[in-house]
């Protein structure tokens, strides 16, 4: 069954690390995004792209960085500059003519 | 700027007890309204896209409505399995095709 692949599920980090977050989809989709959501806030937007090795800041996007050197995978790295990083990290897909987004199972990262 | 408000941030119900769940939206140029279930430690899960004003969508218990300002989902004799926290988010002209911005969710409780 075509869908998006998250992993982990959960991360934990230590103080000055940098991690990354893995995402892989199957649909064939054009664009993918990073969300990071956090209690009782609505998902932000990381970073997001339209196409191979092309991607575009989002709201939020300082301590963080992408690559999208293939259309089935975008993976997050979440650098020490992220003074805040403890959170659930979503990532989602679409195609060009359906703005209907397909989620992954999330990332739950925390900063031990 | 741009803003997505849901009302209220929690509302309990009882089995069979219908109510409805509000989305504010201030953009300029809506292209597009979506609704999304997120259950606990998942990702969301697309629900409707409503494009215009005037245009309603059911599935099951749920039926989403729009106008200008804002939009309902209305939820008919709930069922406790549709306890979720249920997320707006909308698409507005002038941006790069897919990218949503989300209101902070209303979770929703029913009890039986």
């Amino acid at each position: 069954d075509g869908g998006i692949t998250q992993s982990p599920k959960y991360l934990f980090r230590k103080e000055g690390q940098n991690v990354t977050l893995s995402c892989e989809q199957n649909l064939n989709h054009d664009a993918m995004y990073w969300y990071r959501q956090d209690p009782g806030q609505g998902l932000r937007l990381i970073y997001y792209s339209q196409i191979v090795n092309d991607f575009q800041k989002g709201d939020i996007a300082e301590g963080y960085s992408v690559s999208r050197e293939k259309k089935e995978s975008f993976p997050l790295t979440v650098t020490s500059a992220q003074k805040n990083p403890t959170a659930f990290y979503l990532c989602a897909s679409s195609t060009q003519v359906n703005y209907g987004y397909t989620f992954g199972s999330g990332t739950r990262l925390t900063v031990v | 700027e741009d803003q997505v408000t849901q009302s209220p941030e929690a509302l309990r119900l009882q089995e069979g007890e219908s109510s409805s769940l509000n989305c504010s939206y201030t953009v300029s140029g809506l292209r597009g309204l979506f609704w999304y279930r997120q259950d606990p430690g998942k990702g969301p899960e697309f629900l409707f896209t409503l494009y215009s004003a005037g245009e309603e969508k059911e599935k099951e218990r749920l039926k989403a409505t729009l106008t200008k300002k804002e939009s309902f989902l209305h939820i008919t004799a709930p069922k406790p399995e549709d306890s979720a926290t249920y997320l707006c988010a909308v698409h507005k002209g002038g941006t790069s095709y897919g990218k949503l911005t989300f209101g902070q969710g209303t979770i929703l409780t029913v009890h039986p």
